[in-house]
């Protein structure tokens, strides 16, 4: 079956880490650029971050550079998003998502984020 | 805010044709990026609606299309059905942010 499947979610205070992962299956893995999106509780989407097939690309919404390290092993099928100093508002969900220059047409259930004291 | 504007709502009854709009401009839509179209019903996962502008997924019922007009994207929605009560969001890429966007968000509602 193809799917991504997101792990890793929690609740973290603020100023905390977190390392969420997502494996894939039923696909070539290695072939497609992979994605990091989040909505936050009754928000709209929210690009994060993005990461090439051999992770030579690397791009950030400006909110998080500094903080998250997007990285990807394609001998696991695995995409991961390390997050550091964690405020309030990166509590959301976090979707794992396929290629979203050609349409992302492969989306995670979603991993959720608490950030609280 | 968001780089690419949609309205926070439209509705219309059961059969009725309705239209969402998506704005950017020429870093986005209006260069040669494409636009593509998520549906979002409350509580589920995002599923890509349209892609390339006007291009259907399998499965994806044909009452959905897409089309573009300079820097701008519209969604529309041709017979609409209760099923159709959701929220929908336009995406491309932003070349002057290096950036991937997503629009605002659409709540559609079925009188």
């Amino acid at each position: 079956e193809v799917q991504l499947v997101e792990s890793g979610g929690g609740l973290v205070q603020p100023g905390g880490s977190l390392r969420l992962s997502c494996a894939a299956s039923g696909f070539n893995f290695d072939r497609y650029s992979m994605h990091w999106v989040r909505q936050a509780p009754g928000k709209g989407l929210e690009w994060v971050s993005y990461i090439s097939t051999s992770s030579s690309t690397k791009y950030y919404t400006d909110s998080v550079k500094g903080r998250f390290t997007i990285s990807r092993d394609n001998a696991k099928n695995s995409l991961y998003l390390q997050m550091n100093t964690l405020r309030d508002d990166d509590a959301a969900i976090y979707y794992c998502v396929r290629d979203l220059w050609s349409g992302g047409d492969l989306w995670g259930q979603g991993t959720t984020v608490t950030v609280s004291s | 805010q968001s780089v690419l504007t949609q309205p926070p709502s439209v509705s219309g009854a059961p059969g009725q044709r309705v239209t969402i709009s998506c704005t950017g401009s020429r870093s986005n839509i209006g260069a040669v990026y494409d636009v593509h179209w998520y549906q979002q019903v409350p509580g589920r996962v995002p599923k890509l609606l349209i892609y390339g502008y006007t291009n259907r997924p399998s499965g994806v019922p044909d009452r959905f299309s897409g089309s573009k007009s300079g820097a701008s994207a519209s969604l529309t929605i041709t017979g609409l059905q209760a099923e159709d009560e959701a929220d929908y969001y336009c995406q491309s890429y932003d070349s002057a942010l290096s950036n991937y966007v997503f629009g605002s968000g659409t709540k559609v509602t079925v009188l």
